[in-house]
């Protein structure tokens, strides 16, 4: 079946501008992650839905970035005012929920964000 | 969630099994050891997690010592394909969908 989809696959903006990111999870997945990734490092965990809520936005690093995701699928990350540290892959996975259960994240091939 | 180290770097040769180890001496009692590898441009894949028990799937095997102070992934036939990042993760089960990737280790498969 299909995998995790990301959109763009590729985001060149100017410092300063608004972006949108999307992630199309597997269908059925009720749960949702969002990391980002800088060059040569692990990925670092930004946000996880559960459902249409944000259970855990720890990893938020400021109030510019946002996700949402409205009717428990889709989501989006939303970064104001873009910086050029801001440039990474950014990552989505989804996964089924267990309660107590493995959480087996499938992940999506990222959007590189370029902030110029 | 207890601080892996991995080393940066290994080489395996095609055919060969791929022996990659993982320290964890700060695990505390209820936390799993996850793996994960990410090949080159594409997200991280799920290999095999276990607690305190050997684990074998159908994409590796899982050595955790008896302390459980450190763990060995096992590839038993590597192929060029197993070329990625290998991340070994400690966590929680109830922390789980936070992963903690680190580093990882760079597994280059040689012909």
């Amino acid at each position: 079946g299909a995998g995790v989809s990301q959109t763009p696959s590729n985001k060149v903006t100017e410092k300063g501008k608004y972006v949108e990111l999307r992630c199309d999870p597997i269908s059925g997945h009720t749960a949702l992650y969002w990391y980002r990734q800088s060059l040569g490092q692990g990925p670092e965990f930004l946000i996880y839905f559960q459902g249409t809520g944000a259970a855990d936005d720890s990893g938020l690093p400021n109030d510019r970035f946002f996700a949402v995701r409205p009717e428990g699928s889709v989501s989006t990350l939303k970064i104001q005012r873009t910086e050029r540290g801001d440039s990474a892959v950014y990552l989505c996975a989804s996964s089924f929920f267990r309660s107590g259960g493995l959480n087996e994240q499938f992940f999506g091939p990222g959007t590189r964000l370029t902030v110029l | 969630d207890a601080k892996t180290t991995q080393p940066p770097s290994m080489d395996c040769a095609e055919g060969r099994a791929a022996n990659l180890p993982c320290n964890h001496s700060t695990i505390s009692g209820n936390e799993y050891v996850y793996w994960y590898r990410q090949i080159h441009s594409q997200g991280p894949q799920y290999i095999i997690h276990g607690l305190k028990n050997n684990e074998t799937n159908e994409m590796a095997s899982l050595i955790i010592t008896e302390d459980r102070k450190s763990s060995t992934l096992i590839l038993p036939h590597a192929t060029l394909r197993d070329t990625a990042v290998y991340y070994c993760i400690a966590s929680e089960r109830s922390n789980d969908y936070k992963l903690s990737f680190g580093a990882g280790t760079t597994v280059t498969v040689r012909a």
